[in-house]
């Protein structure tokens, strides 16, 4: 089975800190994605990629970056966290096109205080 | 841009019900996708359909695509508490990244 991992179910940070949150596939996908999901509002795109070095802005990217170094891995990159940015951040991979379902991360629950 | 919507946003049925949640796109879709989240849990890829009328079922659950694709219908027969979650469907409008819609909560009283 596809396995995409999330290095952590749950952060809390302070205000103004640099948050990285780190998301990895096992299955050679080209696309990843960043989702935040927060109650009433569904999932919203943050960023996403579809190769390596490649990103593009998604409907929400304010306050955020990523980073694809590695085709395995996609990063967020929170600069300087606020209150407003507590939510859940699903990590999202699939095939190449958009003809392949998406599987997520188990998600991470960020709380910044 | 596009924009994907479902009906209801809440379901609460008893137990053997069965339940229906419509999707409907703002544009033309060229393939849909359905997913279910558990409470607590990140969705899960169902079924994605991808031609005019299509339907497709996966043991009590019935997926519909529209004849005009521009919506998508679920209908869950004879709801089992084990069907509890949020049901999510996502439009892609040909290469172009998924949308979701905002998801139907379902909820079985046993």
């Amino acid at each position: 089975d596809v396995k995409v991992t999330q290095s952590s179910r749950y952060l809390v940070k302070r205000t103004g800190e640099k948050v990285f949150l780190e998301c990895v596939q096992d299955m050679d996908h080209e696309n990843m994605f960043w989702y935040r999901q927060d109650p009433g509002l569904g999932l919203r795109l943050i960023y996403f990629s579809y190769d390596v070095k490649m990103k593009e802005k998604g409907d929400i990217p304010e306050g955020y970056s990523v980073s694809r170094e590695k085709k395995e891995r996609f990063s967020l990159i929170l600069e300087s966290a606020s209150t407003n940015q507590t939510s859940m951040y699903l990590c999202a991979s699939n095939g190449p096109g958009q003809v392949y379902g998406y599987t997520f991360g188990s998600g991470t629950r960020l709380t910044v205080v | 841009g596009q924009q994907v919507m479902q009906i209801p946003q809440y379901q609460h049925v008893q137990e053997g019900e069965d339940f229906t949640t419509y999707c409907n796109s703002s544009t033309t879709l060229s393939n849909i996708q359905w997913y279910k989240q558990r409470p607590g849990g990140h969705p899960v890829f169902l079924i994605q359909l991808v031609k005019s009328g299509e339907v497709k079922k996966q043991k009590r659950l019935t997926f519909q695509f529209g004849e005009a694709k521009k919506n998508s219908s679920l209908h869950i027969t004879a709801t089992q508490t084990t069907d509890v979650g949020t049901y999510f469907c996502a439009g892609s409008n040909y290469g172009q990244n998924f949308v979701f819609g905002p998801g139907t909560r379902l909820s079985v009283l046993p």
